[in-house]
């Protein structure tokens, strides 16, 4: 079965350190690969995306996200957290065969920011 | 850039009755939205494709004559949660889909979402 897993619940980080998000996936082919971030009442927004090529994908308020085939893994990185950055973090996948554009969502991971 | 809108962003209602969510693509023509439903602590779960002038495409599990969707413009998706109860209650979001869905154009929006309680 099709699935997005994203292992972590809850995440703390202090201002200023790095930060990594972990999203695995389970699909039968490269899915299109997705970063949103959700703050409190609101909906998403679109951090980054994966479709295909450079495997290193850079993205708005300075997260990138690396895909790496043989892990299955699509996770999201910023090398120094705001605290600004404290949201909900969704990974979500897309078919590739599929022309519509039905996102398919991992759990969410919620992330903390210490000052 | 693309604004997708929902109204009412809050709505309490008694158990029984119907409730009704919009969704409107304010800068672009969507001939597909899509309705989602949070949970508390859980993921967004895909409800059901919307198709402009036609009928909309419910995921698995998903009572279709409970959630009814209907898009009759190319920029309005309503979703009417019928004889609503209790856990009804949740997060609803809808998404609109800017142009044709190929790679590195076809981008998703997504509205504020509405959240839903039932008395």
């Amino acid at each position: 079965a099709q699935s997005v897993t994203q292992p972590d619940i809850h995440i703390t980080v202090s201002e200023g350190a790095s930060l990594e998000l972990r999203c695995n996936y389970s699909y039968g082919a490269t899915p299109y690969l997705f970063w949103y971030v959700q703050s409190p009442g609101q909906g998403l927004q679109l951090l980054l995306k994966y479709f295909s090529g450079d495997t290193l994908v850079q993205g708005i308020k300075g997260f990138e996200a690396e895909f790496k085939r043989s892990q299955s893994s699509f996770n999201l990185r910023k090398p120094s957290v705001h605290w600004s950055d404290a949201a909900e973090y969704f990974c979500a996948v897309a078919n590739r065969g599929s022309t519509l554009g039905r996102l398919y969502f991992g759990r969410g991971t919620q992330l903390t920011v210490w000052p | 850039g693309a604004v997708v809108s929902q109204h009412p962003s809050r709505v309490i209602c008694k158990s029984g009755t119907s409730v009704k969510i919009e969704c409107r693509s304010l800068d672009f023509q969507a001939t597909t939205m899509f309705w989602y439903r949070q949970f508390p602590k859980k993921s967004l779960m895909l409800m059901a494709t919307s198709n402009e002038g036609s009928k909309a495409t419910y995921e698995q599990g998903v009572e279709k004559d409970k959630f009814l969707i209907n898009h009759a413009s190319l920029t309005l998706s309503t979703l009417t949660v019928t004889s609503a109860h209790p856990e009804d209650s949740s997060f609803y979001i809808c998404s609109a889909r800017d142009s044709a869905w190929v790679p590195n154009t076809g981008e998703l929006f997504f509205g504020e979402g509405s959240r839903l309680t039932v008395l």
